[in-house]
C-alpha cells in the first residue's frame, strides 16, 4: 500500500509505554482542533477533537491537551499498542457557515516496538 | 457502517491527459470535501460542497474543477495533468453543521492514488 509520510518526524515507543505527539498550530482563531490517524494506504481516521475554549479532553486511551498561549496541541496515547503505529496529524478546524475547513499540520510517524 | 467510497482507487495517466475522480459520501451526509496529499505531505484542502453548491475553496488549481450532484456524490475533474499532480486524493464527507454543535467531524474515504507519467 501507499507509504505516507516518507520524511516525517518519527517517534519510537515501546509497547505498553505512553506516547506523546506534539503539534504547533498557526491560527489562534481556529474553532477546534482534531487529531487524525493515518495508516498506510488509508484515509485519515478521526481520533479526538477539542474545542478552542477547552484545555483538555479525554477519550478512550487518548488525551488531547491544548495550550493556546503557545499555540501547542498534544496527543497522549496511554499503553501504546502495535496497532497504534501510524502517521498522526493534527488539524485546525474552522466552521465556515454550513461546513468546516481543516488545515492539517505536519504529521508524525509513531512506531511501536515490541 | 457505510463509509465514504472513492473510485477509482488507483489511476495512471500521462501528462496533459484528463482524469475524473469520484466520491460517494456516507448516506445522509450532504457535504463533501476534496484533499490532495503529496508524498510525505499533509493533506491540503482543495474544495468543498454543501447541497450541490461550492462551500469553500482552497488551493485548487484552475485546471481542476469539481461539482456535487443531486445524489450528493461528487466528482473532481483534472485536466492538463502535470507530473506534480501525482498524489493521493481524498474525499471526506460530513453532515450539516449546526451552530452550537460540539464539533464537525469529517469522515475520510480511502483515497485515489493518481500517478502522472
Amino acid at each position: 500500500g501507499e507509504s505516507v509520510g516518507l520524511h516525517l518526524p518519527t517517534l519510537s515507543v515501546q509497547e505498553g509505554d505512553n506516547s506523546i505527539i506534539n503539534c504547533a498550530y498557526s491560527n489562534s482563531a481556529s474553532d477546534y482542533f482534531i487529531w487524525y490517524k493515518q495508516e498506510s494506504g488509508k484515509g485519515p481516521q478521526f481520533i479526538i477533537d477539542i474545542r478552542s475554549n477547552m484545555d483538555k479532553r479525554q477519550g478512550q486511551r487518548v488525551t488531547v491537551l491544548l495550550n493556546k498561549t503557545v499555540k501547542h496541541l498534544s496527543l497522549q496515547i496511554a499503553a501504546t499498542q502495535p496497532g497504534d503505529s501510524a502517521v498522526y496529524f493534527c488539524a485546525e478546524g474552522d466552521f465556515t457557515g454550513t461546513a468546516s475547513k481543516l488545515t492539517f499540520g505536519t504529521g508524525t510517524r509513531l512506531q511501536v516496538t515490541l | 457502517a457505510a463509509g465514504v467510497i472513492q473510485s477509482p482507487r488507483h489511476l495512471i495517466k500521462e501528462k496533459r491527459e484528463t482524469a475524473t475522480l469520484k466520491c460517494y459520501p456516507i448516506p445522509r451526509h450532504d457535504t463533501v470535501y476534496w484533499y490532495q496529499q503529496g508524498p510525505g505531505q499533509d493533506p491540503q484542502f482543495l474544495i468543498s460542497f454543501y447541497e450541490k453548491m461550492q462551500s469553500d475553496k482552497g488551493s485548487i488549481p484552475d485546471r481542476f474543477s469539481a461539482q456535487q450532484f443531486s445524489d450528493y456524490h461528487s466528482e473532481l475533474n483534472m485536466s492538463s495533468l502535470e507530473l506534480g499532480d501525482s498524489a493521493l486524493y481524498f474525499c471526506a464527507s460530513s453532515s450539516y453543521y449546526h451552530p452550537g454543535d460540539w464539533g464537525h467531524e469529517q469522515y475520510f474515504g480511502p483515497g485515489t492514488r493518481l500517478t502522472v507519467t
